[in-house]
């Protein structure tokens, strides 16, 4: 199983629901990401996470809230945000945060996206 | 910070032929992998080729080739015998060894293969 399943597909909120993102791997990989992607831009980190603590946090506003229940699922719950937070939002993971040379092939596994619409 | 840079925003080619998309980046490492990555209209993040710094042979994955210059920091993609499915927007990223938590993306080329 080489997958990253993310859910839901689709979002829609107003500025102020609360909702969440949710992301799944079972492939045994220790490093999960969160990227924002706005439309012909490349993503942009926003949070990783390494054996389920919080490694990197990208200078994110704090009403975003990742959190890493377990090896396997990332959450991002999102509060209060606003209409220029609508984007697509990509997990990713992959075997380690930081690699050992010639001992990991280093590349990022990425779900197919949440697009998020917030009003 | 390294930098990533697709110098082409747009490329198009026709299928059965072949294209190069370009990327150089800046890095003091030596250490590093580098990737091609594809994204589709259905927004997936797909994984082309992969190329290791220490690794002196250009990697290949079928159709797809690259040609990695470590001295001029270049990596370009070489796609053959094009196919419709291959439009895409395709992302060239970098990775430091070590201490490199995540990708550094260029800002991408939008590839369009007409028939």
């Amino acid at each position: 199983d080489t997958e990253v399943t993310q859910t839901p597909k689709h979002l829609v909120m107003g500025m102020t629901n609360k909702k969440s993102l949710k992301c799944e791997q079972h492939m045994g990989h220790r490093a999960m990401y969160w990227y924002k992607q706005k439309a012909k831009k490349p993503p942009e980190l926003m949070f990783v996470y390494s054996y389920e603590k919080l490694s990197i946090n990208e200078s994110v506003p704090s009403r975003f809230s990742p959190e890493c229940p377990n090896s396997s699922l990332l959450n991002l719950h999102l509060h209060a945000l606003q209409p220029e937070d609508s984007a697509l939002y990509l997990c990713a993971s992959s075997q380690f945060a930081t690699l050992v040379l010639r001992q990991n092939t280093g590349e990022l596994f990425f779900g197919e996206g949440s697009r998020l619409t917030v009003l | 910070a390294q930098t990533v840079t697709q110098s082409q925003p747009e490329m198009s080619v026709q299928e059965a032929e072949t294209v190069t998309l370009s990327c150089t980046y800046d890095t003091s490492e030596s250490d590093y992998y580098l990737f091609w990555y594809k994204q589709p209209p259905s927004r997936q993040m797909i994984l082309v080729i992969r190329q290791e710094a220490y690794k002196q042979q250009n990697a290949t994955e079928n159709r797809f080739s690259v040609n990695f210059q470590k001295a001029a920091k270049s990596f370009s993609l070489k796609i053959s015998d094009s196919q419709l499915g291959d439009a895409a927007m395709y992302f060239c990223a970098y990775r430091s060894a070590g201490s490199g938590y995540a990708l550094n993306f260029g800002k991408g080329t939008s590839l369009l293969v007409t028939p």
